[in-house]
């Protein structure tokens, strides 16, 4: 079956420093979507890509959909305390008309010192 | 808020007992979805609903057992389960199974601890 590798595993950074996260696959997607989960709460959507290539911005958060559909990286910019949690990369591709089935990567912790 | 409630949040429960967990979607969706998350592990799927209609059964052991009454509702009842079923259960909803762009929003989840 598809297989996400998600990479690094965790970081530990300095507030104010950008961070970068990214996420390969051993088959293509059609869409990335990049999550984050809180302790004790469930992944919350930051962004969804859609097309090969795509550049998407959400404040501080950029996410691209890599040119080969086989990968996708997540940056975020000037990192605040608030940003620590896991950050889940998950692809999607329909398959007989279907269209619901995520392939999750493990995630990354971030941690961000204040 | 995600439009997505889990209840309980919180459940500890004997190999012997019997509990349901509780999923609501105030989203107007129409697929609803179970996932089991544990730790260092990625979520796994495990059931599947469309349209009230069970679409996928992920290799769940019959110790699981979802019921979706309508779209907004999702429960998962649980009997005779084992120490290794502890693990965060996850709820999520979405437009629907065959639609593009079908973005799952998840709940909070229930920790579910077995004993």
């Amino acid at each position: 079956g598809q297989q996400l590798n998600q990479s690094p595993q965790s970081m530990f950074i300095q507030e104010g420093e950008d961070v970068s996260m990214n996420c390969t696959s051993s088959s293509i997607f059609n869409t990335w979507l990049w999550y984050k989960q809180d302790p004790g709460e469930g992944p919350v959507l930051l962004i969804a890509l859609y097309k090969a290539g795509e550049l998407t911005s959400n404040g501080r958060l950029t996410a691209q959909f890599g040119i080969t559909r086989k990968d996708s990286f997540l940056n975020i910019s000037a990192s605040i305390p608030s940003d620590v949690g896991i950050y889940f990369c998950a692809g999607q591709l329909s398959s007989g008309g279907s269209n619901y089935k995520l392939t999750f990567g493990k995630g990354t912790l971030l941690t961000v010192n204040p | 808020e995600t439009g997505v409630t889990q209840t309980p949040r919180h459940l500890v429960m004997g190999m012997t007992n019997k509990k349901s967990l509780k999923c609501e979607q105030h989203l107007g969706h129409n697929a609803m979805y179970w996932y089991k998350q544990s730790a260092k592990k990625p979520l796994e799927l495990m059931f599947v609903y469309n349209f009230k209609e069970q679409t996928e059964n992920n290799s769940v052991p019959s110790r699981f057992s979802p019921e979706c009454p309508n779209s907004s509702h999702l429960f998962l009842h649980l009997h005779t389960l084992q120490p290794e079923d502890s693990a965060l259960y996850l709820c999520a909803s979405s437009p629907r199974t065959h639609v593009a762009k079908n973005i799952q929003y998840f709940g909070a989840g229930t920790r579910l601890s077995v004993l």
